[in-house]
């Protein structure tokens, strides 16, 4: 089974809309990550926000924030006021085990291709 | 400013060849990664390092070894290239603890 869906292929947005690009999760542990990162055409992997899973409030950075719901074990991504350079292929991922466990690995989805128009 | 880097940006090789992928890290983190990542399939773990000399393999090791001698250092190793190795190689590094990790730019490699 994945670990991370991610169910839109595509998405598209106008300037200065805002955007929400979904991603779920699979995991029986109490202590995981969440992880999204932006990669554009240039190829280079961008790590945009983190959450938690003990975490009480959604993480926030900038024009992005991560819409966390622990019961439906989705972790959402919103972008605000999107610009044209958030044009770009996203990810979600997600760290399992125990905070600090060395075993770091992070589980991938397939991605969501975002596109922004003036 | 973190850095990952990786030996080529592109690399074209023939069926059969030996293929060495370097990747450096200059955190001094412990954990190391390489994916391969291909359209509609996301990013797939191949083979990751969590100390000197150790490994672990990931989601997808068939065809691939690696070798970890220094901390900095985690090379991936095709014994023997295949035309179904062609794709886009990621390497990555953390720290221990709930912290992202740091990509390098990726190896285009297109085995003919």
């Amino acid at each position: 089974a994945q670990k991370i869906t991610q169910t839109q292929p595509g998405m598209f947005v106008q300037e200065k809309e805002a955007v929400t690009l979904d991603c779920t999760y699979d995991t029986s542990d109490q202590s995981y990550g969440l992880f999204w990162y932006k990669q554009p055409s240039s190829g280079e992997m961008i790590f945009l926000i983190y959450q938690g899973s003990y975490d009480e409030q959604n993480a926030t950075e900038g024009r992005y924030s991560l819409n966390f719901q622990k019961a439906r074990k989705s972790a959402n991504l919103v972008i605000s006021a999107s610009q044209l350079g958030d044009s770009a292929m996203y990810f979600c991922a997600m760290r399992e085990g125990l905070k600090g466990s060395t075993l770091g690995r992070l589980y991938f989805g397939r991605g969501t291709q975002l596109t922004v128009w003036p | 400013d973190v850095k990952v880097t990786q030996s080529s940006r592109y690399l074209v090789k023939r069926t059969g060849e030996k293929v060495f992928l370097e990747c450096v890290q200059d955190m001094d983190h412990e954990n190391m990664f390489w994916y391969r990542q291909d359209p509609g399939l996301g990013l797939r773990l191949i083979y990751f390092s969590y100390d000197v000399k150790m490994k672990e393999k990931g989601d997808i090791p068939e065809g691939y070894s690696v070798s970890r001698e220094k901390k900095e250092r985690f090379s991936l190793i095709l014994e023997s290239a295949s035309t179904n190795q062609t794709s886009m190689y990621l390497c990555a590094s953390s720290s221990d603890g709930p912290y992202e990790q740091y990509f390098g730019p990726g190896t285009r490699l297109t085995v003919t």
